[in-house]
């Protein structure tokens, strides 16, 4: 298996554009997850869908952020506009959502975003 | 919520020496306990995980060990080696809140040649 496909793998942008992060989760697995990593704050999770639906998005900082699941294997996370404090490594991860038991989380190779 | 609180924040070993790093959650109902490495520039990766309903799990120079009454579970890696420099980061995980884990704030470990 490819495992969790990330692109672009780096993202340099000026202030106010849109940027657009891409996810092909690991087939078969149903859960799908957006996390961001600064040094400041860790590894924030931002939003999660289950069979394509979004679930808890209560980590999305604001408005300026989206996220879609319009099929089981691709994911687009959305920032319009970007800001400079946007700047961070955008990792996507999925899991194969279990019956009783909780289960692993596989990670992407992340995008390193900086907004100029 | 669940708060997951991990120390030290780095920790230097000499070569073939143990490591050992120290996690406490909150949440009485986690019971899924993954530990992540990352290194520089790459994704986190799990290296060893274990449930609530036993004590210690073992992968050959790696060890968890999970305390539920005290709340604490811990990574021990014995022999360590350079390759084993990274960020490690634990989670804890319940059905209570799905499939969200809910991570340590990171261990970097430094193994001196």
């Amino acid at each position: 298996d490819a495992g969790v496909i990330q692109s672009p793998r780096h993202e340099v942008t000026e202030m106010g554009q849109e940027v657009t992060l891409r996810c092909k989760p690991i087939s078969g697995h149903n859960s799908l997850f957006w996390y961001r990593q600064t040094m400041m704050r860790g590894l924030e999770l931002l939003i999660y869908f289950n069979n394509n639906v979004p679930i808890d998005d209560s980590g999305m900082p604001e408005d300026r952020f989206s996220a879609k699941m319009p099929n089981a294997s691709f994911s687009t996370l959305k920032i319009q506009p970007s800001e400079p404090r946007d700047s961070a490594v955008y990792f996507c991860a999925s899991s194969p959502r279990g019956g009783q038991g909780q289960e692993t989380q596989y990670f992407g190779p992340g995008t390193r975003l900086l907004v100029l | 919520g669940e708060n997951v609180e991990q120390h030290p924040s780095t920790l230097s070993v000499q070569e073939g020496d143990s490591a050992v790093i120290k996690c406490t959650y909150s949440d009485s109902a986690s019971n899924y306990f993954p530990w992540y490495k990352q290194e520089l520039g790459k994704g986190p990766q799990l290296i060893i995980d274990i449930r609530s309903n036993v004590g210690e799990k073992k992968d050959q120079r790696i060890a968890v060990t999970l305390n539920k009454t005290a709340k604490h579970f811990s990574l021990h890696i014995t022999e360590t080696q350079p390759e084993d420099s990274a960020v490690y980061f634990c989670a804890a995980s319940s059905q209570n809140t799905g499939n969200q884990f809910y991570f340590g704030t990171g261990t970097s470990l430094t193994v001196i040649p």
